[in-house]
C-alpha cells in the first residue's frame, strides 16, 4: 500500500543548513508537501512540489524531488531556533485525493 | 484558499461517552477528510466524507466507532463513539485545494479520562 517514510530526529546548530529526507512508495503521487507543526499548534503548510518538477525554492526553503528514487528532501538554509518543530512529509494520491503522511521529523536547533 | 473552522478546539471527556466534532468550510467542497493524530504520532486518515454518499473508511476504522455526517458541501461532523483513553488524540478535518494544497482545520484536541 501507500507509504511515506522519514527519519525521526535531526539536530543542527543555529545558522547551519538542515536537510530533512523523505521517501514514498507510490509513483503516481501528483503533489508532495512539507508541513510544519510546532508544539501544541496545528499543521502549517510550508511548501509543496508538483511531481513533474525536480526542485523548488522558496526563500530559505529548497525542495528537491528525485522521482526515479521516490525521494524528497527539504533543505532549510540558515536554520534558526524558531525552526525547531516537527516536519511532516506528505504525498497526495490520485485515488480519492487523500494525503499520506510520514512519521514526522523532529528538528532541534541548538544555539 | 479555504478557511476551515473546527469545534470544539479541545475537550476532556469521560470514557464511554461520545463526542461530535464539527468542521465548517467557507467554500463548497466535494471531498472532506478526517484525520487522527495520536500523541507523538503522525497523521492517519480515518475516512473520506463525500456529500450525498456514505463515508469511505480506511483500514482499521469503522463506521460504528467513527460515524460521519456530510449534510452539505460546506459542513461535516465526526463522532467518536464509546470513547476510551486510547481515543485521546488530535482530530483534524481537511479539504483539498485546487490540486496544489490541502487545507487543515486547527484540530480538536480530545482527552479521554
Amino acid at each position: 500500500g501507500e507509504d511515506v517514510e522519514q527519519s525521526l530526529f535531526l539536530s543542527v546548530r543555529e545558522g547551519d543548513s538542515s536537510v530533512i529526507n523523505c521517501t514514498y512508495t507510490d509513483s503516481s503521487s501528483t503533489y508532495l508537501y512539507w508541513y510544519k507543526q510546532e508544539p501544541g499548534a496545528g499543521l502549517q503548510l510550508l511548501t509543496y512540489i508538483f511531481s513533474n518538477m525536480d526542485m523548488k525554492q522558496d526563500q530559505r526553503l529548497t525542495v528537491l524531488l528525485n522521482k526515479k528514487d521516490k525521494h524528497l528532501s527539504l533543505r532549510i538554509a540558515d536554520t534558526q531556533t524558531g525552526d525547531s518543530a516537527i516536519y511532516f512529509c506528505a504525498a497526495l494520491y490520485n485515488q480519492g485525493g487523500k494525503l499520506i503522511f510520514g512519521q514526522g521529523t523532529e528538528l532541534s536547533v541548538k544555539p | 484558499s479555504a478557511v476551515i473552522s473546527q469545534k470544539p478546539s479541545r475537550d476532556i471527556c469521560q470514557r464511554g461517552t461520545s463526542l461530535t466534532i464539527q468542521c465548517q468550510v467557507d467554500s463548497q467542497v466535494t471531498m472532506m477528510f478526517w484525520y487522527r493524530q495520536q500523541p507523538g504520532q503522525s497523521l492517519t486518515l480515518i475516512a473520506t466524507a463525500n456529500q450525498g454518499s456514505e463515508a469511505t473508511y480506511e483500514s482499521g476504522f469503522v463506521i460504528d466507532k467513527f460515524p460521519i455526517s456530510r449534510p452539505n458541501l460546506t459542513f461535516s461532523t465526526l463522532t467518536v463513539s464509546n470513547m476510551s483513553p486510547e481515543d485521546s488524540s488530535i482530530y483534524l478535518c481537511s479539504v483539498p485545494g485546487e490540486g496544489t494544497e490541502a487545507f487543515f482545520g486547527q484540530g480538536t484536541r480530545l482527552t479521554v479520562v
